[in-house]
Order: C-alpha cells, then sequence, then structure tokens
C-alpha cells in the first residue's frame, strides 16, 4: 500500500500565479518530509524540507505546509516561473528506521508564459 | 552549491564482472546513501553510511558491498554482477541534525547488466 500519495499526475499553472502541488501520507511515524524537483534523466534536485515538529517551512519562492492531523503537505511555488516545468515528488523520511526516504509516484508541473 | 557526483551516467556490464559505481560530495556530510531505483519498486535502500569505515544494511543489500574510506566518496560495489542488477543507481549525501534531514543526490548512473 501506497505511504506517499500524491493523487495528481498533472497541474498546469499561468506564469506568475501559484502553484500549489499536494501530497498525503499515512504513516504517523514520518519525521521530516522533503519535495523534489526531477527533471528526465537526472537524479532528484533537493527543493524543501520539513520536520513533523512544524507546520510550515520557506525558502524563496518555495514553502511548504503541514497539517498533521489531516496527514497532508503541500508546496507552493511563488511566483512560478516556466523554468519550474519538471516532474516533483513528494518523500518522507521512515521514521525510526535508517531515514532512507519514502516517494510519492510525482506530479507534473507545467507553467506556461 | 552542493554537489553530488558519480563516476558514470551510463555503463554496459557483462554477467559476473566486478562493477564498481563511485559517489564523490562536497558538503562535508557524514551521511551517505546508496539506493536503487525501478520502475513500479521506488527507490529501495542498499547501504548507507553514517562514517568513514562505518557501513550498514539497507533494504536490499545481497550481492552488493560498499567502501567508505574517506569522507567525501561512498563506493558502490557489485561483486559479481546479475542481469537483476540492471537498474538506476543514484547515491545521496545526507545532513541530518538542527531539525532538519536534506538528502542530496547525484545524476545517477544507469547500468546494464549483458
Amino acid at each position: 500500500d501506497q505511504q506517499v500519495k500524491q493523487n495528481s499526475p498533472s497541474l498546469s499553472v499561468q506564469e506568475g500565479r501559484i502553484s500549489i502541488l499536494n501530497c498525503d501520507y499515512t504513516n504517523s511515524m514520518f519525521d521530516y518530509f522533503l519535495w523534489y524537483k526531477k527533471y528526465p534523466a537526472e537524479g532528484p534536485t533537493f527543493l524543501i524540507s520539513i520536520s513533523s515538529i512544524k507546520d510550515k517551512n520557506e525558502d524563496g519562492r518555495f514553502t511548504v505546509f503541514l497539517n498533521k492531523s489531516a496527514k497532508h503537505l503541500s508546496l507552493h511555488i511563488v511566483p512560478s516561473q516556466p523554468g519550474d516545468s519538471a516532474v516533483y515528488f513528494c518523500a518522507a523520511v521512515n521514521g525510526g528506521s535508517q531515514g532512507n526516504l519514502i516517494f510519492g509516484k510525482g506530479t507534473k508541473l507545467s507553467v506556461k508564459p | 552549491d552542493v554537489k553530488v557526483t558519480q563516476s558514470s551516467r551510463y555503463l554496459v556490464k557483462r554477467t559476473g564482472e566486478k562493477v564498481f559505481l563511485e559517489c564523490v560530495q562536497d558538503m562535508d556530510h557524514e551521511n551517505m546513501f546508496w539506493y536503487r531505483q525501478d520502475p513500479g519498486l521506488g527507490l529501495r535502500l542498499i547501504y548507507f553510511s553514517y562514517d568513514v569505515k562505518m557501513k550498514e544494511k539497507g533494504d536490499i543489500p545481497e550481492g552488493y558491498s560498499v567502501s567508505r574510506e574517506k569522507k567525501e566518496r561512498f563506493s558502490l560495489i557489485l561483486e559479481s554482477a546479475s542481469t537483476n542488477q540492471t537498474s538506476m543507481y543514484l547515491c545521496a549525501s545526507v545532513y541530518m541534525g538542527q531539525g532538519r534531514h536534506e538528502q542530496y543526490f547525484g545524476p545517477g548512473t544507469r547500468l546494464t547488466v549483458t
């Protein structure tokens, strides 16, 4: 059973507007959540992470919000730029284990000029 | 800027060959991980290291070994390559501490074993 779910396979946004990427999880033992951006044939690029004891973390244009009661997190990109077009993965750290990541299946973001 | 490099982007080897995959990071991180990525299976942890000369088995260590002689370098070794080890191999350099957890990936090595 998938522990980390990204239910939207794709998202299209106009340049300059906000992109909101969503992620749900099932395991309340996850202690960190990370967001990655990935281009084809490249490794994932780390964007931002959040500890499970926080509800918000911000870094430049990227903000991650965590709602523990709903087991939901989201990545906000403001303003969106054409260069943000990529596949975005949500990942959770398996708390209490070796620290390996469990990834969602990704959401393809297209930012149109 | 963060930098994780892997020795090869693409590699083709024959069954039974010994294969070395190298990963180098320049962030002075203590933790380094090796994953493999397969369609439908996601990322699976092979081995990790939390310090020089220290190593721990991940979820799928069989058929692999690792070496960490220097802090910046973590090598994955396929002792005798087999066709079921054809995969994308990803190395990660990991920062854990001060309430943060960040994993930085290299570009990946696509290994084909024939």
